[in-house]
């Protein structure tokens, strides 16, 4: 079956600092790739995808590269602000649209200023 | 522009009961799924609705049925409610199966089984 593996939290970082979220998974076939944010009070939103090896997702600063080779899907950002603060779930799907998505179990990103 | 809706926001029952879960998609969209969030961990899928039919299924037991309208809004059964059913329920809007990709999500209701 599918199943997604984030590193656990919570991360703290300081405001401006590199981040690196790890995510790997496994898949019975060819899946999609997706990087959901949750902000405090908020629904689950979209952060970015890639639906083939080597595509690269981005958004708000925000990178990950699908990696098939290691089956990896890391989330990165240059230099974290105060407004990152959030939960991050790495996510994926195989099959055709009405399949649901597999999450990981999320990871809370604390970013003090 | 409303997003995903869903009521209540908070529910709290006890084992054996049955509640329904309502959730009204973001303008535009027509087909809804359904996610259990148990806490500390990701979302479940439950199942997706669309033209008022179930088109997917998680690995969830027959005591978990739905419904979809034809105003494209959405309901979730639980019947005989457990202990271990205690979670968040999500649902999920998109604007088609096909574009399944981008989901919009509401934020949730809080359901206690006691």
């Amino acid at each position: 079956g599918n199943s997604v593996t984030q590193m656990e939290g919570p991360v703290t970082l300081s405001e401006e600092a590199f981040l690196t979220i790890n995510c790997t998974y496994t898949a019975t076939g060819y899946p999609s790739l997706f990087w959901y944010v949750q902000y405090p009070g908020e629904g689950l939103q979209l952060l970015l995808k890639a639906t083939k090896a080597d595509d690269k997702g981005s958004n708000k600063g925000f990178e990950a590269t699908y990696r098939k080779e290691t089956t990896s899907f890391h989330l990165e950002k240059g230099s974290v602000q105060v407004s990152d603060s959030a939960v991050y779930f790495c996510a994926l799907r195989t099959g055709g649209g009405a399949d649901g998505l597999t999450f990981g179990k999320g990871t809370h990103l604390i970013i003090q200023p | 522009d409303a997003g995903v809706t869903q009521s209540p926001t908070h529910l709290i029952k006890t084992r054996g009961q049955q509640v329904t879960l309502r959730c009204s998609p973001k303008s535009g969209h027509d087909t809804v799924s359904w996610y259990q969030q148990a806490l500390g961990q990701g979302p479940q899928f439950i199942f997706q609705y669309y033209e008022e039919e179930e088109r997917q299924r998680g690995n969830f037991p027959d005591r978990f049925s739905g419904h979809q309208f034809p105003n494209y809004s959405s309901e979730l059964n639980v019947n005989a409610l457990l202990l271990g059913d205690s979670a968040l329920y999500l649902c999920a809007s998109s604007d088609a199966p096909a574009t399944n990709e981008k989901l919009f999500f509401g934020s949730g209701t809080q359901l206690s089984v006691l």
